[in-house]
């Protein structure tokens, strides 16, 4: 069974930094492209961006909204995937779900169950 | 970036109606087009991906067509289950995104 667990989330101020780990279990981690995606309080969902698989060159795609700002890893051989958040501001108060798919893999088909970020002083 | 817009933004219906979600792309992009369905609290769930292919374990009421820059969701019946948030969501660039959700209400 695939399993997505996020972590990491958690109230910080703004200019401040965090990292989220996507803990994955269940297929070849290391086979897909991995994706970050959030969803601010009432309102719609936002890709953040992706991380290829090595096969692909394990290069990382970015949304405007976070570019420069957060930076996308992996290790394949522990499975997990990060999200490095660098100067939160408080419009990245979101849930961030970790997903599967984004590149090659054309759609998300695995999702967590989504870690809360809270950017307040 | 692609813009996707959804019509409509909402949407009141019945227990066994005939639902129809559109979905418009600022450009071609193709069969590059996913649809989620979203319970409130809870994760996205796949339910159609390039366009028209119904993901595992969604069942057959929900059916998805279009390419270009003109796509539909489709609930032939819908089910107490079923209401919820629609997004669609392009992945024709390396820049993904989303349409703004369609909230489908009980009537």
């Amino acid at each position: 069974e695939v399993q997505l667990v996020e972590s990491g989330g958690g109230l910080v101020q703004p200019g401040r930094s965090l990292r989220l780990s996507c803990t994955a279990s269940g297929f070849t981690f290391g086979d897909y492209a991995m994706s970050w995606v959030r969803q601010a309080p009432g309102k719609g969902l936002e890709w953040v961006g992706f991380i290829r698989s090595k096969a692909y060159g394990g290069t990382t795609e970015y949304a405007a909204s976070v570019k420069g700002r957060f930076t996308i890893s992996r290790d394949d051989s522990k499975s997990i995937a990060y999200l490095q958040m660098n100067s939160l501001k408080t419009e990245d108060t979101a849930v961030y779900y970790c997903t599967r798919g984004g590149y090659e893999l054309w759609q998300f088909d695995y999702w967590g169950q989504g870690t809360l970020v809270t950017v307040s002083s | 970036d692609i813009q996707m817009t959804q019509s409509p933004s909402s949407l009141s219906a019945s227990v066994g109606d005939r639902v129809t979600i559109t979905c418009r792309a600022s450009q071609s992009i193709s069969s590059y087009l996913n649809w989620y369905q979203q319970k409130p609290g809870k994760a996205p769930k796949l339910l159609i991906y390039a366009a028209s292919s119904l993901q595992s374990g969604v069942p057959s009421r929900f059916s998805g067509s279009g390419s270009g820059t003109d796509f539909t969701l489709t609930i032939s019946s819908l089910q107490p289950e079923d209401f919820a948030t629609y997004y669609c969501q392009q992945s024709y660039s390396t820049h993904i995104t989303f349409g703004q959700g369609t909230r489908l209400e009980i009537k």
